[in-house]
C-alpha cells in the first residue's frame, strides 16, 4: 500500500450529469475525510468518515453532494446534476484516529463543460 | 469560526535563499492545532507538521522550521538555504480539538525557487 489512492484523477463531463468519485484509503486508516479545492484556493473541508459513520456532513456544499463509505473501507462522492461551479480538484485524506496527520491522495480534477 | 491568512500569494526566491513564509489564524477555541502542508506541481498534500497550541516550542527539522508564537497568532514556517525542489505551493491550517483533520486552510503561498 502506497498511500491514498483516487479515481478518476480527471473527469470531463457535462452540466447537469452525475459523477461520482472513488477513494480508496491507507488501509489501517479508520478516518477518511474529502476535501474540495478550487484554483488558486486552499481545500475546502466537505464531510469525514469514522469507519463506516459519517459523522460530519454539514459542510457538504449542497443537497447534490452524497458521499458513502458503505464497508468502512473505500469511499465514493457523489454529485448529481452538476453545475460548471463544481469545477475543481475533489482530494480524498485518510487518517488513523483522531490525533494523527492525515495523509491526502492527488486528487480528481472535475471539469464541468 | 477559524479563519486562517496567508498574505503572501506568491514569493519567488533564488536557490540558496533563506524563505518565511507567514501564517496568521483566528480561532476562539483555546486548545487548537495547526498544521503545514506542501502541494507540489502532482497535486498531493504532503504533510509537513502538526502544532498544539500549548506547545509553543519553535522546531527545526532539517532545513525547516517553525516559529509560533501565540501572543501575535503566528505560525510561520521558514526553509534555510531553499532548493528548486522546495518549489511548490505551501498551506498553513488549523483545527480545533477533537475535531481531527476537518482542517481550515489559508490561501496557500506559491513558492518558486530559481537555480
Amino acid at each position: 500500500d502506497t498511500g491514498v489512492s483516487q479515481d478518476p484523477r480527471h473527469k470531463i463531463t457535462k452540466r447537469g450529469q452525475n459523477v461520482t468519485f472513488r477513494c480508496d484509503p491507507i488501509s489501517e486508516h479508520n478516518r477518511l475525510y474529502w476535501y474540495r479545492q478550487t484554483l488558486g484556493q486552499g481545500p475546502e473541508f466537505l464531510t469525514y468518515f469514522q469507519n463506516e459513520a459519517q459523522l460530519e456532513k454539514s459542510r457538504l456544499l449542497s443537497d447534490r453532494f452524497s458521499a458513502e463509505r458503505p464497508k468502512g473501507s473505500f469511499s465514493t462522492l457523489e454529485i448529481q446534476r452538476t453545475e460548471q461551479g463544481d469545477s475543481a480538484m475533489y482530494l480524498c485524506a485518510s487518517s488513523w484516529g483522531e490525533n494523527t496527520e492525515a495523509f491526502f491522495g492527488q486528487g480528481t480534477r472535475l471539469t464541468v463543460v | 469560526a477559524q479563519k486562517v491568512t496567508q498574505a503572501q500569494t506568491e514569493i519567488s526566491v533564488v536557490e540558496k535563499e533563506d524563505v518565511t513564509l507567514d501564517c496568521v489564524y483566528e480561532t476562539r477555541d483555546t486548545t487548537y492545532y495547526l498544521f503545514w502542508y506542501k502541494q507540489p506541481p502532482s497535486g498531493e498534500l504532503v504533510f509537513l507538521i502538526r502544532r498544539n497550541s500549548f506547545d509553543e516550542q519553535n522546531e527545526i527539522s532539517g532545513r525547516y522550521s517553525w516559529n509560533f508564537q501565540k501572543s501575535t497568532s503566528s505560525f510561520n514556517f521558514t526553509i534555510t538555504a531553499s532548493q528548486v525542489v522546495d518549489s511548490a505551493v505551501y498551506f498553513c491550517a488549523l483545527t480545533f480539538n477533537n475535531a481531527g483533520n476537518m482542517l481550515t486552510f489559508g490561501g496557500g503561498t506559491r513558492l518558486m525557487v530559481k537555480p
